[in-house]
């Protein structure tokens, strides 16, 4: 079963503006990744947040989570048309050891 | 350093045929996971192998699916026989310890069409 629903499922938005997607999830996490997934590159890793972490950067990326409300966002600033991806959540459960992927933004980016 | 490999790329086979994906992972990463993604959906975890045992096979469909990883390097998933609802890429990876730890690094992946 998937964890993670990400919101929204699809997203369009001019290059430079600002793209945010969310993730929510269901159980306790080790940790939260974030994956990124075009068809020139497949799917690549961006950013993983540890359970105790609240906010961590990366370039243009940033990501929060607040283990709370049991949510993550991942906020990407000045967009570029090379950003058009699908974007996943993947999170490890507390009691597993693997990843389970959420079901993906679509974020186009217009030049 | 060299990235994920699997062959092949693409793959059409008829239903109740078999099928058989390759991977090699990255040199050194002692964990290895096989993946199918359905159009439109995530990817969803079948079978990970930490070295040459299995660690969690619990989505792998283990009537008509099979995996192994000889001498912890390489790997093959095996489809026998195929449905029509096999039609999906099938992503393999890798990490250097296991999931709750480090990011994973994907292949290309292997689109099957089952007709």
């Amino acid at each position: 079963s998937q964890q993670g629903e990400e919101d929204p499922q699809a997203l369009s938005i001019q290059e430079g503006e600002n793209a945010t997607m969310n993730c929510s999830y269901k159980t306790s996490i080790n940790n939260l990744q974030w994956y990124r997934q075009n068809s020139g590159r497949g799917l690549v890793h961006l950013i993983l947040i540890r359970s105790n972490e609240r906010e961590k950067h990366s370039g243009r990326l940033r990501v929060t989570l607040d283990t709370s409300k049991k949510s993550s966002s991942l906020l990407i600033t000045a967009s570029r048309a090379a950003d058009t991806a699908s974007y996943f959540c993947a999170t490890v459960p507390g009691n597993t050891d693997k990843l389970i992927f959420g079901t993906g933004t679509r974020l186009q980016v217009f030049p | 350093e060299a990235g994920v490999a699997q062959s092949p790329r693409y793959k059409i086979i008829e239903k109740r045929q078999s099928v058989a994906f390759w991977c090699n992972p990255i040199s050194g990463h002692a964990t290895l996971y096989w993946y199918q993604q359905i159009l439109g959906q995530g990817p969803k975890l079948l079978i990970q192998f930490q070295n040459n045992g299995v660690v969690d096979d619990s989505q792998l469909p283990k009537d008509r699916f099979s995996a192994e990883r000889l001498k912890g390097v390489d790997s093959t998933l095996k489809i026998q026989p195929a449905k029509l609802e096999d039609s999906a890429v099938y992503l393999c990876a890798s990490s250097r310890g296991l999931a709750g730890a480090d990011e994973q690094f994907f292949g290309p992946g292997t689109r099957l069409t089952v007709l």
